[in-house]
């Protein structure tokens, strides 16, 4: 167990729908880290937040966005579904803020758009 | 052309060979090499972390840089059916920026 926990676990949406992922870090860790994976693309990075401020942005859509709260929990949020939006969405943390650090991810929330 | 190549596999060995499994990267400012091990239906696992050119062990994995070539390994000796998985190799260049990961090479086992 990483210690990271992501809910849910299973999504299944149409499209045009708009989705709430969640993630709370372990304990301590002050970094929050969003990756899709899919089949074609493997793990892609999405953004990083640190201490409730964006750190870090990689390939996130516009119709996505993400937060860290207070109490270092992230929600991913995903607008406008599309079909090519399925994918495995996982979160990770780390203690600080640069990215050479060691990663532990959660299990993953399975995003369905149908 | 993507900045980590990985060939997808997957890759059959019987129990007890040695495993090579390799990447390659094209941004020559990689300095950080990282191998991650992902089971099924769960998040991947760092398995290894080395930084710049060279060679670390641990237990029967070894990992190898070559940042001359650009060229990162893992070597898995003595394999078990517990090492099936998807290795995914990744490469950072420090700092504030996005780790980079391979798109991962499935391996199995065979007792």
């Amino acid at each position: 167990d990483s210690g990271v926990t992501q809910t849910p676990k299973h999504l299944i949406t149409a499209t045009g729908q708009r989705v709430t992922l969640r993630c709370s870090p372990r304990s301590g860790d002050l970094s929050v880290y969003w990756y899709q994976q899919s089949l074609d693309q493997g793990l892609q990075f999405l953004i990083q937040y640190y201490n409730g401020e964006e750190r870090a942005k990689g390939n996130i859509l516009e119709r996505f966005s993400a937060q860290q709260f207070p109490d270092l929990h992230s929600e991913l949020n995903l607008s406008s579904l599309e079909l090519g939006d399925s994918a495995l969405y996982f979160c990770a943390s780390s203690a600080g803020q640069v990215t050479n650090e060691k990663l532990f991810f959660g299990s993953g929330t399975q995003l369905s758009v149908l | 052309q993507k900045e980590v190549e990985q060939d997808p596999g997957p890759l059959s060995v019987p129990e007890g060979a040695i495993v090579s499994l390799n990447c390659t990267y094209s941004n020559s400012a990689f300095q950080y090499f990282m191998w991650y091990r992902q089971y099924s239906r769960k998040g991947p696992e760092l398995l290894m972390y080395t930084y710049s050119s060279g060679n670390k062990e641990d237990g029967r994995f070894t990992a190898q840089v070559d940042k001359s070539s650009k060229y990162i390994s893992l070597f898995i000796r003595d394999s078990q059916p517990s090492d099936s998985a998807t290795y995914l190799c990744a490469t950072d260049s420090g700092g504030y920026q996005k780790v980079t990961f391979g798109t991962g090479t499935k391996l199995q086992v065979i007792p």
